[in-house]
């Protein structure tokens, strides 16, 4: 099955940690996005690939960071200098005029 | 500044009936527009998307308006189903940045059986 795969669902972090998300897409889809949401907000980008070895900040990059070493894979580093880590965060990629989304992972920092 | 705003928090309506989902932009920029379906702790599934070019797009169900002299889109949902129940956020875009999407707050819609 063809898909964007995130994990885990689900990560508890302490203050002050550095942790990483994963997305793994096998669409073969040049570009790849990481957003986040918040309670009664939209989702906000925080950075995207269009291409490997290639990224770009979206609005809310700061206190993160990402790589892209493969098409199939685009890790966010959530980083100790994010203030308000504790979100919703989505990853996506882009096939033409469409975005298809991974199922999330829930980050609560403690 | 809130590009494109979603201005209802929540929609309630009854099984059978339309549902309609409004979406205001400011960017006169964007030239796509697209509706996701969301439910909790899950990630957003494509609805229905229109082009600048067009006012009006069609799939089953699903209709999406698009009003640009006013800045305006909204969805039909006919006739609405228990199912649709769920957070609806409308995004756009520009150029062929398809994925650099800038969303709305999202509505609450819940169809009562």
């Amino acid at each position: 099955d063809g898909g964007i795969t995130q994990s885990p669902k689900y990560l508890f972090r302490k203050e002050g940690q550095n942790v990483t998300l994963s997305c793994e897409q096998n669409l073969n889809h040049d570009a790849m996005y990481w957003y986040r949401q918040d309670p009664g907000q939209g989702l906000r980008l925080i950075y995207y690939s269009q291409i490997v070895n290639d990224f770009q900040k979206g609005d809310i990059a700061e206190g993160y960071s990402v790589s892209r070493e493969k098409k199939e894979s685009f890790p966010l580093t959530v980083t100790s200098a994010q203030k308000n880590p504790t979100a919703f965060y989505l990853c996506a990629s882009t096939e033409n005029t469409e975005a298809f989304f991974g199922q999330g992972t829930r980050l609560t920092v403690v | 500044d809130q590009q494109v705003k979603q201005n209802s928090p929540s929609l309630s309506v009854q099984e059978g009936r339309i549902s309609i989902l409004n979406c205001d932009y400011t960017n006169s920029m964007f030239d796509y527009f697209l509706w996701y379906k969301k439910y909790p702790a899950e990630g957003p599934t494509f609805l229905i998307s229109i082009s600048s070019i067009k006012d009006k797009n069609e799939d089953g169900r699903f209709t999406v308006f698009l009003n640009k002299s006013a800045k305006h889109l909204s969805l039909h949902i006919v006739p609405s189903q228990p199912g649709d129940s769920a957070v609806y956020f409308c995004a756009a875009s520009w150029g062929t940045s398809y994925g650099k999407l800038t969303f709305g707050q999202g509505t609450i819609l819940t169809v009562h059986p």
